[in-house]
């Protein structure tokens, strides 16, 4: 296994549009999540996974973003309508469940949207 | 909510030199982590510190941990150009999010 995989790694949108955004955790991490990441900022947290549920969502997530995590393994973060605003690095983690490793993230090498 | 503060945003060090960077955090917590992000990419783990006086030593980076002021610090030794990044720390609220501060940009001076 090697890392947390993301795709795709740039997409350019035009304002309106929905995009979506998949990521593949570490094979035996049942913690998954989603961050946004602006420049010149600390990553922002958007939501996070314990297998397939959705656990807590920040008020960051307006209406126009959903992530899912069907069976627990890869998960998907859909923008709809996309704003500029929206423009940014989406970043996705994961890690061993609670009561198993150091609680340590590991990160994808990242999303980045730019929305025109 | 758990605020996450850093300081300073901005560094720039001449090589050889020593300084820390400070990482300040709003509610109890016993678990911190220190990352490195380098221009373009993305988050990497440099140190786990899970208690109390928690050190952590690699390289001429180490960390370390006090829950009781809310503070972990980030020291670097006899700096080198290869540390240029910026430099985040976060904070496992308690509730599995993790927190992250605002990030300390340096820049390591030939």
């Amino acid at each position: 296994d090697t890392g947390v995989s993301q795709n795709p790694r740039h997409k350019i949108t035009k304002r309106g549009q929905n995009v979506t955004f998949r990521c593949d955790p570490i094979s035996e991490h049942n913690r998954l999540y989603w961050y946004r990441q602006t420049l010149g900022q600390g990553p922002e947290f958007l939501t996070y996974f314990q297998n397939e549920a959705q656990l807590e969502k920040s008020r960051l997530l307006s209406d126009r973003f959903s992530a899912e995590r069907p069976k627990g393994s890869f998960s998907t973060l859909e923008i709809q309508r996309t704003e500029q605003g929206d423009s940014a690095m989406y970043l996705c983690a994961s890690r061993m469940s609670g009561g198993l490793g150091t609680g340590e993230l590991f990160f994808g090498e990242g999303s980045r949207l730019t929305v025109l | 909510e758990l605020k996450v503060e850093q300081n300073p945003l901005f560094l720039s060090m001449q090589e050889g030199k020593n300084y820390t960077i400070y990482c300040n955090y709003s509610t109890t917590s016993d678990r911190l982590y220190w990352y490195r992000q380098d221009p373009g990419k993305s988050l990497e783990s440099l140190f786990v510190l899970l208690s109390n006086g928690a050190v952590k030593q690699e390289g001429r980076l180490m960390a370390s941990l006090d829950t009781k002021a809310r503070l972990s610090t980030l020291h670097i030794t006899a700096a080198v150009h290869d540390l240029s990044a910026t430099y985040f720390c976060a904070v496992d609220s308690g509730t599995y999010k993790y927190i992250f501060g605002t990030g300390t940009r340096l820049k390591v001076l030939a």
